[in-house]
């Protein structure tokens, strides 16, 4: 199965300062058709999963553009440039490219 | 609006069976693929299983193959998943969630399951 390793596992962050989150697969996930299937979701505490990125770089309807994603082959990074309150939660990447699809740890985010 | 919203969680012995439910609306549920993620209480996520818009595609996490058996029923706007020979470690919130391409670009509220004595 492809592992994916997220880094840091916990993110205690300022309010306003910026936030980076890796996330690292153990094969390519560029597939044939171009696309790479690396996916980021959002859980805020309570709530179910909701995606926000999309093939490593597609923002969501409504997710604002303080997030962004980006990387390629097996290396990605989610970036919040500046956090607000509303970001707490638990983050995770999601891998489409092989069967079984697999996510990371998660990151939790905290507010400093 | 998508929504998805699971039934059937229970508390079940274990070794014993449950059927999840998800019944979609707000979308032509029969164009798109499906999976079911679960979150273990404190945990992260796990994918478990994906079903393509017609069934012909079906996947499963190792942790579930053959005890676990995805299905959908389009007519109806549903997705179940049969679950047998339950676990203490199969207790979680299961999810189901629509397959936008090789990902979950919409997901349910999630319904519990217990597996304990």
């Amino acid at each position: 199965d492809v592992v994916m390793t997220q880094s840091p596992l916990s993110l205690p962050v300022t309010l306003g300062q910026p936030a980076s989150i890796s996330c690292r697969s153990s094969q390519s996930l560029l597939y044939s058709d171009g696309n790479t299937y690396l996916h980021w979701y959002q859980q805020r505490p309570g709530q179910s999963p909701r995606r926000l990125i999309y093939k490593v770089s597609n923002r969501d309807s409504g997710v604002p553009d303080r997030f962004s994603g980006s990387g390629s082959g097996t290396d990605f990074t989610l970036k919040i440039s500046r956090v607000e309150a509303e970001d707490v939660g638990l983050y995770y990447c999601m891998q489409g490219r092989h069967w079984p699809h697999t996510f990371g740890q998660g990151t939790k985010l905290e507010i400093k | 609006e998508v929504q998805l919203v699971e039934s059937g969680g229970d508390l079940v012995q274990p070794g014993g069976s449950l059927r999840l439910s998800c019944t979609a609306s707000g979308f032509n549920f029969g164009y798109y693929s499906m999976n079911w993620v679960r979150q273990a209480p404190g945990k992260g996520l796990e994918w478990i299983s994906y079903i393509s818009y017609s069934s012909s595609s079906i996947h499963y996490a190792d942790s579930v193959k053959g005890r676990f058996t995805i299905s959908r029923d389009n007519a109806k706007d549903s997705l179940y998943l049969q679950m047998i020979g339950l676990r203490d470690e199969d207790t979680a919130v299961y999810y189901c969630a629509r397959d936008g391409d090789g990902d979950c670009d919409h997901w349910g509220q999630g319904t519990l399951v217990i597996v304990s004595s």
